[in-house]
């Protein structure tokens, strides 16, 4: 069956350092692939997806790149604050119907 | 973006008690909601897909019998536990989509503690 794997947490950077959250997945077909942000207290939200190969998903200064030769979907920021911190998940979606396959989320603290 | 509220966001009840979580869209028509739960560190696991109006489709291991998934209306899906015991503690987690390949908006989660 499908499946999402990302690095386990918690990832603890100091402001302004560059991070990077490793995503890989295993789907037959041609999933849609997204990452939601969970701040403290909150629910779910989209941060960004991207729905075809090479394709580069981007929100508030984070980026994803589909990458099918690779199976991948990084989740990548320049410069992180400390309101980044949150917890991180991955996932897959193979229909418009289905629901998503999750991965096991990153909990990301970031320090000043 | 589009608003899912559910309700109550934490509950602790008694072993053998039933518990109801309600998960509504507040500014747009669910013809779809999806209930996932997620243990501690673990990932949001799928339970089951209502459609408004219809029988839930629930996952393979999933008991349909003590997780009982109405979706009477456009805006609202009930989950309910019935006989709860210790080992349904957990965060559940519903979330609802507009229509087919629209994105899907998440409600702030349960946390049902059963004692």
């Amino acid at each position: 069956g499908d499946s999402v794997t990302q690095m386990e947490g918690p990832v603890t950077l100091s402001e302004e350092a560059f991070l990077t959250i490793n995503c890989t997945y295993t789907a037959t077909g041609y999933p849609s692939l997204f990452w939601y942000v969970q701040y403290p207290g909150e629910g779910l939200q989209l941060l960004l997806k991207a729905t075809k190969a090479d394709d580069k998903g981007s929100n508030k200064g984070f980026e994803a790149t589909y990458r099918k030769e690779t199976t991948s979907f990084h989740l990548e920021k320049g410069s992180v604050q400390v309101s980044d911190s949150a917890v991180y998940f991955c996932a897959l979606e193979r229909g418009g119907a289905d629901g998503l396959t999750f991965g096991k989320g990153t909990h990301l603290i970031i320090q000043p | 973006g589009a608003v899912v509220s559910q309700h109550p966001s934490w509950v602790i009840c008694k072993s053998g008690t039933s518990v109801k979580i309600e998960c509504r869209s507040l500014d747009f028509q669910a013809t779809t909601m999806f209930w996932y739960r997620q243990f501690p560190k673990q990932s949001l696991m799928l339970m089951a897909t209502s459609n408004e109006g219809s029988k839930a489709t629930y996952e393979q291991g999933v008991e349909k019998d003590k997780f009982l998934i109405n979706h009477a209306s456009l805006t609202l899906s009930t989950l309910t536990v019935t006989s709860a015991h210790p080992e349904d503690s957990s965060f559940y987690i519903c979330s609802a989509r507009g229509g087919h390949g629209v994105q899907a908006f998440f409600g702030q989660g349960t946390r049902l503690t059963v004692v």
